[in-house]
């Protein structure tokens, strides 16, 4: 089962920030937080992911609170094209396969 | 450039008449896996091959099986589809630097989207 608890649903004006809670509560020492998309009709992509430090890319940036219950991703200007289902997912290190939750619906509205 | 190459993109199949999903990459990593998403759902993991290490999940039906002859093909087989088989299904690769190393990224494929008729 998954370890993290989403919002169903969310939308957002383009040009804004879209910020996608995730909690878990229940996350071990070495387990990292990750995040991943999916387009309508296509493959999960990857975002980006961290382990108790707040990380950035091309992409996103992650926050992630001190005692590592729960984070957020941040798309800083949204754009239509970011209209997803985001799933968050908490992994072990090394080859474990990824358990996805239910996501965000995120939509992106002109 | 594709990276993690998934065909056809669309299969349509008879009620229990086998189908075989190929998948294929060219990332050179020794990891790779098969979900099933049925429509409105999150993918769930069928299995996967740790380099020629095959992992099956427990509640994977023994309908379902894979082969990978080498690193970069791996097949999905589907001995007798029934109508509840009907779904898309993800490959994805991923290379772990060793055992027990930093988590890694997943690259997915496109993925199949398989009709039973």
């Amino acid at each position: 089962d998954a370890k993290t608890t989403q919002p169903p649903s969310m939308d957002c004006a383009e040009g804004r920030a879209a910020n996608l809670p995730c909690n878990h509560s229940t996350i071990s020492g070495n387990e990292y937080v990750y995040w991943y998309r999916q387009i309508h009709s296509q493959g999960p992509q990857y975002i980006i992911h961290g382990l108790k430090n707040n990380e950035t890319n091309e992409m996103a940036s992650l926050i992630i609170t001190e005692d590592r219950k729960s984070s957020t991703l941040i798309l800083p200007h949204a754009t239509l094209r970011d209209t997803a289902v985001y799933y968050c997912i908490v992994t072990v290190p090394g080859n474990t396969p990824l358990v996805f939750g239910k996501g965000t619906r995120l939509s992106v509205i002109a | 450039d594709a990276m993690v190459i998934q065909n056809p993109r669309y299969q349509v199949t008879q009620f229990g008449k086998p189908v075989t999903l190929s998948c294929s990459q060219t990332l050179n990593h020794n990891v790779m896996y098969w979900y099933q998403q049925k429509s409105s759902q999150a993918p769930k993991l069928l299995f996967h091959y740790y380099d020629k290490d095959f992992n099956n999940e427990a509640d994977t039906p023994d309908n379902f099986q894979s082969r990978r002859p080498n690193t970069s093909f791996c097949f999905l087989d589907i001995r007798s589809p029934g109508l509840g088989d009907a779904a898309m299904y993800l490959c994805a690769t991923s290379r772990p630097r060793d055992r027990g190393s930093k988590a890694e990224t997943q690259y997915f494929g496109p993925g199949t989207r398989l009709l039973v008729l």
